[in-house]
């Protein structure tokens, strides 16, 4: 029932893109992204709801495939502010899971100048 | 606007024990989320709240139990403390706790059972 995240840990350096996703086995009312630094709490990035759009913050951007259930985050030419661990989060459909977000396992990202 | 609050920020206690989390949404938030980090389970979800109901439950054992106030606080008990709920216990508050409505964090209170 937890959403896949891949791949689990990313290396960049600053200017370089990366793409990190996300994977539901069930059918989904909407994708949230998080990113979490070290020793923080997690900060809300976006929420991607279903009709596949595409969502964009600064130049980090998600896509969300409803009939594949999955979401896509990009990040462009990353900055070291980036840095951190990114959680998807996963409202499913139907009302057992009302009020329930379960996030995947993370992505660790790293940026180095 | 103040942020979520969570106290106390750090806990020490012994196994056998049982413990109390208190959480403060931001004004206006009538939705609770309870979220349990550990390095190898990630962010577990134990329980939601909204207008002083238990909407959902994750999949823990009854020693985890939580309630909401009608100022929408919010507290989690955890009774006969084990090793394994060593984590850090994460408190998430949201108007709605609707699919489009995003969740705001405190920063957590980090429980250690010796």
């Amino acid at each position: 029932q937890q959403p896949v995240q891949s791949p689990q840990a990313v290396i960049l350096r600053e200017g370089e893109d990366a793409v990190i996703n996300c994977s539901s086995s069930k059918a989904l009312y909407s994708v949230h992204w998080y990113r979490q630094k070290h020793g923080e709490a997690p900060v809300f990035l976006m929420i991607l709801l279903k009709g596949g759009e595409q969502k964009g913050h600064d130049k980090i951007s998600a896509s969300f495939n409803e009939k594949k259930q999955q979401s896509s985050l990009y990040l462009t030419a990353s900055q070291l502010s980036y840095s951190g661990t990114y959680f998807c989060g996963t409202f499913n459909a139907g009302g057992t899971s009302y009020g329930k977000l379960t996030f995947g396992q993370g992505t660790i990202l790293t940026v180095h100048p | 606007k103040a942020g979520v609050t969570q106290t106390p920020r750090y806990l020490i206690k012994t196994r056998g024990q049982q413990v109390t989390l208190s959480c403060s949404p931001i004004s206006g938030h009538r939705s609770v989320s309870w979220y349990q980090q550990t390095p190898g389970q990630g962010l577990q979800f134990l329980f939601e709240y909204f207008s002083e109901t238990q909407r959902n439950k994750g999949n823990f054992p009854g020693r985890f139990s939580g309630r909401q106030f009608s100022n929408s606080r919010s507290e989690m008990n955890v009774s006969t403390l084990e090793l394994g709920d060593s984590a850090l216990y994460l408190c998430a508050s949201s108007p709605l706790q609707e699919s489009n409505s995003p969740l705001h964090f405190g920063n957590g209170t980090r429980l250690t059972v010796t």
